[in-house]
């Protein structure tokens, strides 16, 4: 079936470093990839999205692009502020007609000052 | 515009006992989908309506059920409530399926 593995959490940064998420996926034919961010206390909110091969979703700063040679969609940011601490999600969409996400584990983000 | 609300956001029932959730989309979305959120499943897919049908379905067992009304709201509803039901329940409204979806707050069910 399909299914959505992400790097274990949790991941704790300094403020302007680096940030790499790894996201890998397995699913038939071509799903749609999503990351999600969890905020405390919050649902979540999408953060961007590729729809197919080789396109980049990016917001706020953050980016992540589609391969499917490599089944992946990690999530980057070059430079991490102590706001974006809060829990992601990588999620894909398999079946067109129907709304249903299928997440990863999610990875917990702890950006210290 | 108003966001997806979820009611009520805590709610504390016994074993044995059944609760209903309710869901209201954001205006115009036609598309409702529920999620489970535990720490040791993560986020799990319940259902999906849509103009008042159930498009698709997960891998729950049939205690746990739901509607979609004409006005898009919806409400899931969990029969014979275990210990295991103690979740965060995400809801979600969409316009349609390949559309962005829009998450609620979330409504927190303990079993006691």
């Amino acid at each position: 079936g399909n299914s959505v593995t992400q790097m274990e959490g949790p991941v704790t940064l300094s403020e302007e470093a680096f940030l790499t998420i790894n996201c890998t996926y397995t699913a038939t034919g071509y799903p749609s990839l999503f990351w999600y961010v969890q905020y405390p206390g919050e649902g979540l909110q999408l953060l961007l999205k590729a729809t197919k091969a080789d396109d980049k979703g990016s917001n706020k700063g953050f980016e992540a692009t589609y391969r499917k040679e490599t089944t992946s969609f990690h999530l980057e940011k070059g430079s991490v502020q102590v706001s974006d601490s809060a829990v992601y999600f990588c999620a894909l969409q398999q079946i067109q007609g129907a709304q249903k996400l299928v997440f990863g584990q999610g990875t917990r983000l702890t950006i210290n000052p | 515009k108003a966001g997806v609300t979820q009611t009520p956001r805590y709610l504390i029932k016994t074993r044995g006992q059944q609760v209903t959730l309710s869901c209201s989309p954001i205006s115009g979305h036609r598309s409702v989908s529920w999620y489970q959120q535990t720490p040791g499943q993560g986020l799990q897919f319940l259902f999906e309506y849509f103009s008042e049908t159930q498009r698709n379905k997960g891998n729950f067992p049939g205690r746990f059920s739901g509607r979609q009304f004409s006005n898009s709201r919806s409400e899931m509803n969990v029969s014979t409530l275990e210990l295991g039901d103690s979740a965060l329940y995400l809801c979600a409204s969409s316009l349609d399926a390949n559309t962005e979806a829009f998450f609620g707050q979330g409504t927190r069910l303990t079993v006691v």
